[in-house]
């Protein structure tokens, strides 16, 4: 079974510009989850998709968005990008359908440098 | 707010020797536990689970962790640590339903053979 698929792994973008961010989850899992990991601030939950509807949002600004298509990928978008936005961003998959939460699968990352 | 806290921040061991990480987390109510592990350049990995039943739970590669509802804690253990130990552990919790996980600030494991 594939796991869950983070393109692409490295960007370098430059501050003002806006970036996409893709995931593909497990098959068959319909929430994917969105994670920011820096060195000061940790692991901190973005937002949470489930059947294409947004079930869960973290404490981002505006500038953060995401969305999920109907074969459960998910992309995540950040506009005019700021240099404290360089970080891991990770997904996470899982089947989603526990309101107490199920397993979260973990995507590589991708590691995005603002300059 | 919901919140983990991981008490240690970084642990130097030596091959063979006893691991236990601390984590607390501030909910009350209901809660489903996890301790995640990233090795050095890999992706985040469950190590273990608790959603309910028996509060002593064990995982992958002979680690365990127990739940104290009692002490909100959440600790990991392990006896014997080798060196392929070495990586960072992530204590967290679901937090508001669904799929939102708290994670702690992590611990860095570092085992000197």
């Amino acid at each position: 079974k594939a796991g869950v698929t983070q393109t692409p792994r490295y960007l370098i973008k430059t501050r003002g510009q806006q970036v996409t961010l893709s995931c593909s989850p497990i098959s068959g899992h319909r929430s994917v989850s969105w994670y920011q990991q820096t060195p000061g601030q940790g692991l901190q939950f973005l937002f949470e998709y489930f059947s294409e509807t947004q079930r869960n949002k973290g404490n981002f600004p505006g500038r953060f968005s995401g969305r999920q298509f109907s074969n459960s990928r998910s992309e995540m978008n950040v506009s005019t990008l700021e240099l404290g936005d360089s970080a891991l961003y990770l997904c996470a998959s899982s089947t989603g359908t526990d309101s107490w939460g199920t397993e979260a699968f973990f995507g590589q990352g991708t590691r995005l440098t603002v300059v | 707010a919901q919140s983990v806290s991981q008490h240690n921040h970084h642990v130097i061991l030596s091959e063979a020797a006893s691991l236990e990480l601390g984590c607390n987390y501030s909910y009350g109510g209901t809660v489903n536990l996890f301790w995640y592990v990233q090795y050095p350049g890999q992706h985040l990995q469950l190590l273990l689970k608790y959603f309910s039943g028996d509060p002593l739970v064990k995982g992958i590669k002979g680690f365990e962790a127990e739940f104290i509802k009692s002490k909100f804690s959440f600790n990991l253990r392990k006896p014997s640590v080798q060196w392929s130990d070495t990586a960072e552990y992530f204590c967290a919790v679901i937090s508001g339903g669904y799929n939102k996980l708290i994670f702690g600030a992590g611990t860095r494991l570092a085992v000197h053979p």
